[in-house]
């Protein structure tokens, strides 16, 4: 079976520090990973996903992600937050080669991202 | 560049109407699928489709109808709303069923049942 737990429901930053959202999966076969972003009152949009090649693996806006196979995680960093980074961030895990519906992604229950000026 | 558009963006119903929630995508994508999402939760499968006249349940298919008669068009349909239906829906489309083919969301549609 598969699942994914982000650690916090929440993080807050100040603006120019470092940003580090904690990902852990659990997963019977390879899976691939993936790094949703939500803004208020819109739909998700891929900032990465890792399938199998580079650990690390680098996303939009500055984003990267190492995908690490003894921790089983996939925690998502950026050096420096900016404002515009607030939002809500999901973590999802499927299958590479998956029999069923590729459609069975598995969501962590999100984490939200405050930026302070 | 359109992607996958949805349709109304915010929608009341009272207890026991109808409503269909529109979904199209211009990708020429096969799959296509409806998750709900709930606050403080991931999102949930609702339905998925693998292509044009066939679908199949999700995690959570009950209260709810899909037809999928062309490539780009899965509407989802609510037959009696209840209040446990209020949720944000999202529709989504992706080329293939490889696990890591990138799956495109739609901006989400706010639906709250009185």
């Amino acid at each position: 079976a598969q699942s994914v737990t982000q650690l916090d429901s929440h993080v807050s930053v100040s603006e120019g520090t470092p940003v580090l959202l904690r990902c852990n999966y659990s997963s019977s076969y390879s899976p691939s990973l993936f790094w949703y972003v939500q803004h208020p009152n819109k739909g998700l949009q891929l900032l990465l996903k890792y399938t199998s090649a580079a650990t690390l693996v680098k996303g939009i806006n500055g984003f990267e992600a190492e995908f690490k196979k003894s921790e089983t995680s996939f925690h998502l960093t950026k050096p420096s937050a900016h404002m515009s980074d607030a939002a809500e961030y999901f973590c999802v895990v499927t299958h590479m080669n998956y029999g069923g519906s590729q459609g069975n992604l598995i969501f962590g229950k999100g984490t939200k991202l405050s930026v302070k000026p | 560049n359109a992607g996958v558009t949805q349709t109304p963006k915010f929608r009341i119903l009272k207890i026991g109407q109808s409503m269909t929630l529109q979904c199209t995508q211009d990708m020429n994508h096969n799959y296509m699928y409806w998750y709900r999402q709930d606050p403080g939760m991931g999102l949930k499968l609702i339905y998925y489709s693998v292509g044009a006249g066939i679908t199949d349940k999700g995690e959570v298919p009950n209260g709810y109808n899909v037809s999928r008669s062309t490539t780009e068009d899965f509407p989802l349909r609510l037959e009696l709303a209840a209040p446990s239906q209020t949720s944000v829906y999202f529709c989504a489309s992706s080329y293939s069923r490889e696990g890591g083919n990138t799956i495109y969301f739609g901006e989400g549609s706010w639906l709250t049942v009185v």
